[in-house]
């Protein structure tokens, strides 16, 4: 069935260093594909999103590309701060006659100073 | 503009029971959707909800059930409550259906059975 895998957490990391959290996906038809973070003590917001293959969604210092022939959409970040300390799901959307949002399990993040 | 809101925020209830959790999504947000967090299965599916009809629905039981009013407001009952609907269920809403259309997620309610 349709799914997403995200790599498992937690993810520790010192500042200013690379982050790269791995998501893949199985999908019946052409997925949309989003990012959502959930910082400490709020709801789940969008980070990014990408509707079609090789769109490259970004926000905050944050990107992930749609690689279809990899069935992957991997966030990626240059430089952390404490302050991304959170915990991101991938989510794909399916039109599967109404529309339906899978997540990941998510992956929680730990910067430190 | 005010977020989606959801209430009660935290609620406790005994096996057997059946409860009731209300959204009031963002204004001029149409569609609604509800999802049960858990840290085992992680975000779950529940239902879709645009102009009062039940668009899609997640692989949960019978028990559960949603409506949503000409007012875009939607509300979720959970009949004959089992320990394991132990859960944060959250409630998101969208401009309307569709991928190009993010969610906009409330804090959610905490469910406890006991």
């Amino acid at each position: 069935g349709d799914s997403v895998t995200q790599m498992e957490g937690p993810v520790t990391l010192s500042e200013e260093a690379f982050l790269t959290i791995n998501c893949t996906y199985t999908a019946t038809g052409y997925p949309s594909l989003f990012w959502y973070v959930q910082y400490p003590g709020e709801g789940l917001q969008l980070l990014l999103k990408a509707t079609k293959a090789d769109d490259k969604g970004s926000n905050k210092g944050f990107e992930a590309t749609y690689r279809k022939e990899t069935t992957s959409f991997h966030l990626e970040k240059g430089s952390v701060q404490v302050s991304d300390s959170a915990v991101y799901f991938c989510a794909l959307v399916l039109n599967t006659g109404g529309f339906k949002t899978i997540f990941g399990a998510g992956t929680r993040l730990f910067v430190k100073a | 503009k005010a977020g989606v809101t959801q209430t009660p925020r935290y609620l406790i209830k005994t096996r057997g029971q059946q409860v009731t959790l209300s959204c009031s999504p963002i204004s001029g947000h149409r569609s609604v959707s509800w999802y049960q967090q858990t840290p085992g299965q992680g975000l779950q599916f529940l239902f879709e909800y645009f102009s009062e009809t039940q668009r899609n629905k997640g692989n949960f039981p019978g028990r559960f059930s949603g409506r949503q009013f000409s007012n875009s407001r939607s509300e979720m009952n959970v009949s004959t409550l089992e320990l394991g609907d132990s859960a944060l269920y959250l409630c998101a809403s969208s401009l309307e259906p569709g991928n190009n259309s993010p969610l906009h997620f409330g804090n959610g309610t905490r469910l406890t059975v006991t």
